[in-house]
This record gives structure tokens, C-alpha cells and sequence, in this order.
């Protein structure tokens, strides 16, 4: 079945040691998204990539980065976690940019 | 700046009732996209309902309803005969159509847990 994969789906990590959270697809969808959500709160879009062409949100720390070396690979880099940036981090694809999204399962990050 | 309020943080249905999640947003564009999405707990997040803003006609996804008010920025999602599947977070979202600066504004609400009492 064609689908958002995420993984690890589980990661901890300590305080300011870099952490690489990774997403597949096999969708062959255009547009991959990295969204941040805290407990009880709402996913917040930190950044998409529409082919290779980066998009970045104004509010974005620059502590995340991203990488997409292919159509169906998208990394999320973390390089000096904070106890703040503990969240589930979810990735999810869409066709174009005003096409539905897929969401993956999420990766739960947890910062020592 | 838009925002999306959802002012129920929790709602309880019994089973085979019909219930109404509320969601309002703020935006000063006159075309966007509203979505209703669904997040079972530990599983991923599924789109249950999209209404492009420009349609009048209120969309409908089987048992899921909308009730889009554009005059008055409310986007409500009606549950009927509800399910113990039904259960789960449920997050309205604002997508626009244009852009600002070359980034899209796609933003979601804190989210309705809907408990689906048997």
C-alpha cells in the first residue's frame, strides 16, 4: 500500500546533541511537510518542500533544518535539541500544494 | 494573521447519536481550503472532510458533514450515527490558496478529543 512512513517512531536524544528524524513516501507526492506538535497542542508547520524548492515558515527556529535528496526521502535535522523540542514530529505528503494531506504515524521525540 | 479556534477541547457522543464539532477561523483572504482531520490516539492523522471556501454547497463524506459558513467564518463538522471508532482528536485546518512571501499558510486548530460513549 502506497503510504508516509516515519521513523524511528521513537527517539531520545540529550540536550544538544544533533538528531536526524527521517520520512519515506510512496505516494510519489510533490510536496513533503515537516510539522511540530507539542502535547495537547496543534501541529505547527515548520517547513515543506515542493520538489526540491525549500519553503521555510517565518517562525521557524533555525535550529531545524531539512533535507530532501530525493522524491520519496525528507529528514528533519534537529542540531542542538532543547527540552523545548521535545514534541511528536509529524511528516505528510500531498500531490501539490493544495492537494490533501497524508500524514505518517509521527516520530515521538524526547529530549534528557 | 488567520488563525483557527476550536473552543471544545473535549465532546461525548453516545454511540449511533449525532454530534457537532465546532471550529471559527479569522482570515482576510477570500479563497482558502478548510479541512476537518481525525487523529486516533497512537495512530496517524487522516483528512476526514475538505470544503473549498469558493463552494457554497456544504461537503458531505458519508456519515461527515460540514456546516460552512462563510459570512461568518464557522466551519462545523457534524458526526451522525457515531461510531466507537469514531473516537479520536479531531483538528480543523485553514489552508490558503495564495501565497505570502512565497510560503503557504496552513495552519490547524488545538483540536476537539471526541469520546464515543457505548
Amino acid at each position: 500500500d502506497a503510504m508516509v512512513i516515519q521513523n524511528p517512531r521513537y527517539q531520545v536524544t540529550q540536550f544538544g546533541k544533533p538528531v536526524t528524524l527521517s520520512c519515506s513516501q510512496t505516494l510519489n507526492h510533490n510536496v513533503m511537510y515537516w510539522y511540530q506538535q507539542k502535547s495537547s497542542q496543534a501541529p505547527k508547520l515548520l517547513f515543506h518542500y515542493y520538489d526540491k524548492d525549500f519553503n521555510n515558515e517565518a517562525d521557524t527556529p533555525d535550529n531545524f533544518q531539512s533535507r530532501r535528496p530525493n522524491t520519496s526521502f525528507c529528514f528533519l535535522d534537529i542540531r542542538s535539541p532543547g527540552l523545548g523540542d521535545a514534541a511528536m514530529y509529524l511528516c505528510a505528503t500531498s500531490r501539490g500544494r493544495q492537494e490533501t494531506q497524508y500524514f505518517g504515524p509521527g516520530t515521538r521525540l524526547l529530549v534528557l | 494573521a488567520q488563525t483557527v479556534t476550536q473552543s471544545q477541547p473535549e465532546m461525548s457522543v453516545q454511540e449511533a447519536e449525532t454530534v457537532t464539532l465546532s471550529c471559527t477561523y479569522d482570515t482576510s483572504e477570500s479563497d482558502y481550503y478548510l479541512f476537518w482531520y481525525k487523529q486516533p490516539p497512537s495512530r496517524q492523522m487522516i483528512l476526514v472532510i475538505r470544503q473549498e471556501a469558493y463552494k457554497q454547497q456544504n461537503a458531505t463524506e458519508n456519515r461527515f458533514s460540514v456546516n460552512f459558513q462563510k459570512a461568518a467564518k464557522s466551519f462545523s463538522l457534524k458526526i451522525s450515527d457515531s461510531q466507537l471508532g469514531d473516537a479520536a482528536m479531531y483538528f480543523c485546518a485553514y489552508r490558503s490558496v495564495t501565497t505570502t512571501s512565497g510560503t503557504y499558510k496552513y495552519i490547524f486548530g488545538t483540536g476537539t478529543r471526541l469520546k464515543v460513549l457505548a
